[in-house]
């Protein structure tokens, strides 16, 4: 089993459509849970970053985190054909630590 | 413009040919590390670096070396490259510990 597991998509979505995307992992020590975008053919870039469990909001983009469940998503609304790209979950045990990144979710929003 | 820059962008080249791939970085950043990029794995750690003359292994070291000589320098040295290191190559730093890495545009290796 991975340790970090992402459903590679392609997901497709109308714009203005409200897109999740999951990811589970299998260990309970992570406290640090990030979400990067990857644009085709660039760098991921950070997007949101959360500690623990809860909900973090940032403009059209919220981040949650389930430790119970092991269980880490992010919310798009009105989503736009600019949200097209892959997205990372990443995660890690303590600030210093490796981050471990799952596959990613490719997205396409259609306009 | 803070920014991490890696060369070349693009490369092909044959089995056992020694290459570097540069990385450097102008935010003044502690940490440094190396990953690649295959379908369906997604990013793994090749190296990183704490600080200058501070390097260990990553979750994918064999085949590659790197060195930190100065801060803003990260090579990454494949002495001799084979097929199965044709992947996607990123370079990131961050200040403080790894909460926000910066990746740089990526290299492609082909390895013929």
């Amino acid at each position: 089993q991975k340790e970090v597991e992402q459903d590679p998509g392609p997901l497709s979505v109308p714009e203005g459509a409200i897109v999740s995307l999951n990811c589970t992992y299998s260990n309970s020590a992570f406290q640090y849970f990030m979400w990067y975008r990857q644009y085709s053919r660039k760098g991921p870039e950070l997007l949101m970053y959360t500690y623990s469990s809860g909900n973090k909001e940032d403009g059209r983009f919220t981040a949650q985190v389930d430790k119970s469940s092991k269980y880490i998503s992010l919310f798009i609304r009105d989503s736009q054909p600019s949200d097209s790209a892959t997205y990372l979950c990443a995660m890690k045990k303590t600030s210093y630590d490796k981050v471990i990144f799952g596959p990613g979710t490719s997205l396409s929003v259609i306009p | 413009e803070a920014q991490v820059t890696q060369n070349p962008r693009y490369l092909i080249t044959v089995t056992g040919k020694k290459l570097t791939v540069t990385c450097s970085q102008n935010m003044n950043h502690e940490y440094m590390s190396w990953y690649r990029q295959d379908p369906g794995l997604g990013l793994r750690q090749i190296y990183y670096s704490m600080n200058v003359e501070v390097t260990d292994k990553g979750d994918v070291p064999e085949g590659y070396k790197v060195s930190r000589k100065e801060k803003r320098n990260f090579p990454l040295i494949l002495e001799s490259p084979s097929p199965n290191q044709t992947s996607l190559y990123f370079c990131a730093s961050s200040g403080q510990g790894t909460d926000t890495q910066y990746f740089g545009p990526g290299t492609r290796l082909t390895v013929l």
